[in-house]
């Protein structure tokens, strides 16, 4: 079945500056990768997506770049906020299967 | 905006009794999915609906667990017994299907005692 890892598990920044969270997977036919926001307590929400066919994909401060060569996607966060503090999961699917969540990272934005 | 219903918000049991936890998908969500999350951890599939039909159960431990979806709307997850390595947040997700966004109701946070 599908893999997915997922780096690092916890990561701080000062406001304003740049994160960056890492995932691999296993399986060379997934072709949707999506990016969800647990806030404590929360729901898992989705915050970004992208399909096989597109290399990068960017929403307002937030982005993601997709390598199928290498099997790997990024989130990009820019000009981070104390309320970007959050957990975030990386995900993929394989043909009709559902999502395969990453292990999470604990995001920490310091004022 | 349509949410995913889930209910009860949390439960309490004793090890060995029966639990059970529902869930109402978005209207017109032909695929249900019920996860349960550790805490500390990603989400993990029990199993995926397809309309009534189970698509993907591999994941789900058949000694205790059951899951229906009889009319393929609403769906029900059962544990019986529940063991204390149960405790933990149950989270169902409904999507149109294929590679879509599946949206995640409140969750049930289980506790085992």
């Amino acid at each position: 079945g599908e893999n997915v890892e997922q780096h690092p598990s916890t990561l701080s920044v000062q406001e304003g500056d740049s994160a960056v969270i890492k995932c691999t997977y296993s399986d060379s036919a997934s072709n949707y990768f999506p990016w969800y926001k647990q806030e404590l307590g929360k729901r898992p929400q989705l915050i970004i997506d992208i399909r096989s066919n597109v290399g990068e994909k960017k929403d307002q401060r937030i982005a993601v770049t997709l390598n199928k060569t290498a099997k790997h996607f990024s989130l990009h966060i820019t000009e981070t906020q104390p309320e970007d503090s959050a957990v975030y999961f990386c995900a993929s699917p394989t043909g009709r299967r559902a999502l395969t969540f990453g292990s999470g990272t604990r995001l920490q934005v310091q004022p | 905006e349509a949410e995913v219903a889930q209910s009860p918000r949390y439960k309490i049991t004793e090890k060995s009794q029966a639990v059970a936890f529902w869930c109402d998908p978005i209207s017109g969500h032909a695929t249900l999915y019920w996860y349960r999350q550790i805490l500390g951890q990603g989400p993990e599939l029990l199993v995926q609906f397809q309309d009534e039909s189970v698509v993907d159960d591999s994941q789900l431990p058949k000694d205790r667990f059951s899951a229906e979806r009889l009319k393929g709307v609403d769906s029900t997850l059962k544990i019986q017994p529940a063991e204390l390595g149960d405790s933990a947040m149950y989270l169902c997700a409904s999507s149109l299907g294929g590679n879509t966004e599946a949206f995640f109701g409140q969750g049930t946070r289980l506790t085992v005692v």
